[in-house]
């Protein structure tokens, strides 16, 4: 089955600089790259996704890229601001979703 | 208004009880999940259902018994509770599938004592 690592598990930003997530992922199978942020006590939320057929995406501040020949991919978030402070979770789909273990991101203010 | 809701959201129980939680989703969705997420935040999937057919059932114990009366409804009904089975479990649905966004429900706190 799908097993995907994510680094790292903390990771604390000053307001305005970027923060960069990376996850691993093992099945070659895999074609879908969700990412997750889930707020303390909230449900987690989609904030960006990318399927295995394009090497970038970009939404506002957040931008997803993957490198399937390496099984990589990270989320990149800049222009930090206190409100981005979540827990953030990379998954891999073939069948099923597969979550890495969470970044536990703070905004320092 | 609310896509995916789950009931109750808070259940303290005593080991060796019986105990289900209820979930709805108003989204028109195939496909709906149940989460399991540990102490430590882990996201594991314990189930998925398809149109009320079982399409995914990970090494869950067989205490946890899943039902989907209809596919806008999954319940998940725990024999038997453990102290390990403290969690909050998260409710899921999505359109077409694993390959596609999950809308959560807010999650029910289990804590068995």
């Amino acid at each position: 089955g799908e097993n995907v690592e994510q680094h790292p598990s903390t990771l604390s930003v000053q307001e305005g600089d970027s923060a960069v997530i990376k996850c691993t992922y093992s099945d070659s199978a895999s074609n879908y790259f969700p990412w997750y942020k889930q707020e303390l006590g909230k449900r987690p939320q989609l904030i960006i996704d990318i399927r295995s057929n394009v090497g970038e995406k970009k939404d506002q501040r957040i931008a997803v890229t993957l490198n399937k020949t390496a099984k990589h991919f990270s989320l990149h978030i800049t222009e930090t601001q206190p409100e981005d402070s979540a827990v953030y979770f990379c998954a891999a789909t073939d069948y099923k979703l597969s979550f890495g273990a969470g970044t536990t991101v703070t905004v320092r203010a | 208004d609310t896509a995916v809701s789950q009931t109750p959201k808070y259940l303290v129980t005593q080991m060796g009880n019986d105990k289900s939680i209820k979930c709805e989703q108003n989204l028109g969705h195939d496909t709906m999940y149940w989460y399991k997420q540990d102490s430590k935040k882990f996201l594991k999937i314990m189930f998925s259902y398809n149109n009320k057919e079982l399409i995914i059932n990970e090494t869950v114990p067989n205490r946890f018994s899943p039902k989907s009366p209809d596919k806008a409804h999954l319940n998940l009904h725990i024999n038997s509770l453990e102290l390990g089975d403290s969690a909050v479990y998260f409710c899921a649905s999505s359109g077409h599938g694993s390959s596609y966004e999950q809308y959560f429900g807010p999650g029910t706190r289990l804590t068995v004592t």
